[in-house]
């Protein structure tokens, strides 16, 4: 079984500062894919970023990376230069030998002014 | 492109009655999901559809819950005899099968509440 642990389940950063969000997963799949999704107040879910687990380059979206581990089954999400409208809850999703999502509780992200 | 969309946004029901959610996903995605979200909690993968044949079903989905997508374009989710459990945000998100960012789209929810 597929499952994605995020260990802060709040954490908050300065605007224009940098913050990581740390995740950990788990499966017994060899080809998978990992996302990070944004989902702020009482808006959709939207995609940030993804990483498939058979490339060594970690992905880059403008102000958003990530650091793929994974050896040590781990993805974490940096955002740069943050920005008030990055507030929201960031879930870390899994996709391996099925199409299904496997998401983890959420991280809660403050933006301070 | 108007989005995936969802109706209703919001629906309050008794314990024991039935309800239905429709779920519109993008036009040309074929590939169609059906998601729980509760307080605190990620969303949970309930079901999904290929055009109109489901694919996979989780084991959250108990016999109480039933999903279809008859032509393969829009979806509904039932739940009989709703339970003060079965309170929850219920997304829908759709895909497209060849699309290589494997990105799945999310509509704005129907968010349950069970009295």
């Amino acid at each position: 079984a597929q499952t994605v642990t995020q260990s802060q389940p709040e954490m908050s950063v300065q605007e224009a500062e940098t913050v990581t969000l740390s995740c950990t997963y788990d499966t017994s799949e060899s080809d998978y894919y990992l996302f990070w999704y944004k989902q702020p107040p009482s808006r959709q879910m939207i995609l940030v970023i993804r990483q498939e687990a058979y490339k060594q380059q970690n992905a880059t979206e403008n102000r958003f990376s990530v650091n793929f581990q994974k050896a040590a089954k781990s993805f974490s999400l940096k955002i740069s230069d943050s920005q008030l409208g990055d507030a929201a809850m960031y879930f870390c999703a899994n996709q391996g030998g099925s199409e299904k999502l496997v998401f983890g509780k959420g991280t809660k992200l403050t933006v301070n002014p | 492109d108007t989005g995936v969309s969802q109706d209703p946004r919001h629906k309050i029901t008794k314990r024991g009655q039935n309800v239905t959610f429709r779920c519109d996903p993008i036009s040309e995605h074929n590939r169609l999901y059906w998601y729980r979200q509760t307080l605190g909690q990620g969303p949970e993968f309930l079901t999904y559809f290929q055009n109109e044949a489901q694919l996979e079903k989780s084991r959250l989905l108990s016999d109480r819950f039933s999903a279809e997508r008859p032509k393969g374009s829009f979806s509904t989710l039932e739940i009989q005899r709703t339970e003060q459990g079965d309170s929850a945000m219920y997304l829908c998100a759709s895909s497209l099968e060849w699309d290589p960012r494997r990105e799945q789209f999310f509509g704005p929810g129907t968010r349950l509440t069970v009295l």
